[in-house]
């Protein structure tokens, strides 16, 4: 079955600087690999997406990168800033009938003025 | 309108109450999805609704009952829950099964 492994648990780095969560994955037929942000006491709120047919899309400050041979993608957020600061999920959804979205244990990202 | 709308926010129920926890989209989205999550835990995938048709359950205890009665709303149907069932119970939905998903801002449940 699916799963999915998120590293690191926490992270913290210096405002301005780069953030990088990395997962990986178990399943080859896994398509589509969504990031969201989640904040204390609020929703998880999907921030970017990538489908297993691309290998990098970005969005302002941040991106993400698939390595399919690898079995396993990042987030990159550039220009840290304190509103950044939150619980990362990568997540991963196969194909099929199944169609689960499965998260990763999360990364708590603070970002230090 | 572009939200999941759940309610109530909080509830707190006791152990032989029956409850329910309702969600609400007007995206036009067919599929709609149950999530529970614990402090510090990722959302972990109770139910799936496809087409108003319950697709997957996830071996969830029969004591939680989920109902689509059209494609816009969703239930969660809440009967003698135990303590450890205190969580935040989130919704989401998305226009199919193999599109981006959006979460609606949860119901966090105790059970005392």
């Amino acid at each position: 079955g699916e799963n999915v492994e998120q590293h690191p648990s926490t992270l913290s780095v210096q405002e301005g600087d780069s953030a990088v969560i990395k997962c990986t994955y178990s399943d080859s037929a896994s398509n589509y690999f969504p990031w969201y942000k989640q904040e204390l006491g609020k929703r998880p709120q999907l921030i970017i997406d990538i489908r297993s047919n691309v290998g990098e899309k970005k969005d302002q400050r941040i991106a993400v990168t698939l390595n399919k041979t690898a079995k396993h993608f990042s987030l990159h957020i550039t220009e840290t800033q304190p509103e950044d600061s939150a619980v990362y999920f990568c997540a991963i959804k196969g194909r099929g009938g199944a169609q689960k979205l499965v998260f990763g244990q999360g990364t708590r990202l603070t970002i230090n003025p | 309108d572009t939200e999941v709308t759940q309610t109530p926010k909080h509830l707190v129920m006791g152990m032989t109450n029956k409850k329910s926890l309702k969600c609400e989209q007007h995206m036009g989205h067919r599929a709609m999805y149950w999530y529970k999550q614990k402090a510090k835990k990722p959302p972990e995938l109770m139910f799936v609704y496809s087409y108003e048709k319950l697709s997957i359950n996830e071996s969830v205890p029969s004591r939680f009952s989920p109902e689509c009665p059209n494609s816009s709303l969703l239930n969660l149907h809440l009967h003698a829950l135990q303590p450890e069932d205190s969580a935040l119970y989130l919704c989401a939905s998305s226009r199919f099964l193999n599109t981006e998903a959006f979460f609606g801002q949860g119901t966090r449940l105790t059970v005392v």
